[in-house]
């Protein structure tokens, strides 16, 4: 069954660096998502990106964060200088449509930890 | 602003009986709601959906109810297995703010043998 890959699975950094976390979407898929889980809080939407472009964003996702699709295949959040309140589990999703009309395929999610 | 919310942080029940989770929101805007099962250390995985024109779906032991003057829904598992023991993310999104969905907080779901 396709399914959503994300690397890597744990990463720890220091306050201040940058951080890239990967993502390969189903091949297929059209739409891609980064959302995030701080510890025992809810998922919360960071970003959706369509067609080479961001389509929607929250609050959350500031000039700090940026989203990429370099090849055909990955999908990757950028973190320029993380910050300790950074540090949650970073799920990326993709759909085969808008998710008002379909479901979100979520990968196992990167740990990021700021220290 | 909670706009989605799951009142019931956790619930216990029988394997074999029924389990019924519910969602409450408060966004008159959101027309599509989703159901969203997650394992510790995995992503959440799609269950069920439900469009606001409908006001049941059922696919298998899973049925979604909704009610919209309420502004409730709610998860129906029946019957229940040790198996469906995880977490219920109850989700939200708008056709006009489609791609993003707006998730509750979340009930742990414990079915005991």
């Amino acid at each position: 069954e396709p399914e959503v890959t994300q690397t890597p699975s744990h990463q720890v950094t220091q306050m201040g660096q940058e951080v890239i976390l990967r993502c390969v979407p189903i091949s297929n898929h059209l739409y891609f998502y980064w959302y995030r889980q701080i510890l025992g809080q809810k998922v919360e939407f960071l970003v959706s990106f369509y067609n080479n472009e961001i389509s929607e964003k929250s609050e959350i996702f500031d000039d700090q964060f940026s989203v990429e699709r370099p090849d055909g295949s990955n999908f990757t959040l950028k973190i320029r200088s993380t910050k300790l309140e950074d540090s949650a589990m970073y799920f990326c999703a993709s759909s085969e449509a808008l998710a008002g009309v379909g479901e979100l395929f979520f990968g196992e999610g990167s740990r990021l930890t700021v220290l | 602003d909670q706009q989605v919310k799951q009142n019931s942080p956790s619930l216990s029940v029988q394997e074999g009986r029924i389990s019924i989770l519910n969602c409450d929101y408060t966004n008159s805007m959101f027309d599509y709601f989703l159901w969203y099962k997650k394992y510790p250390a995995e992503g959440p995985t799609f269950l069920i959906s439900i469009s606001s024109i409908k006001d049941k779906n059922e696919d298998g032991r899973f049925t979604v109810f909704l009610n919209k003057s309420a502004k409730h829904l709610s998860l129906h598992i029946v019957p229940s297995q040790p198996g469906d023991s995880a977490v219920y993310f109850c989700a939200a999104t708008t056709n006009t703010n489609a791609g993003k969905s707006t998730f509750g907080d979340g009930t742990t779901l414990t079915v005991k043998p």
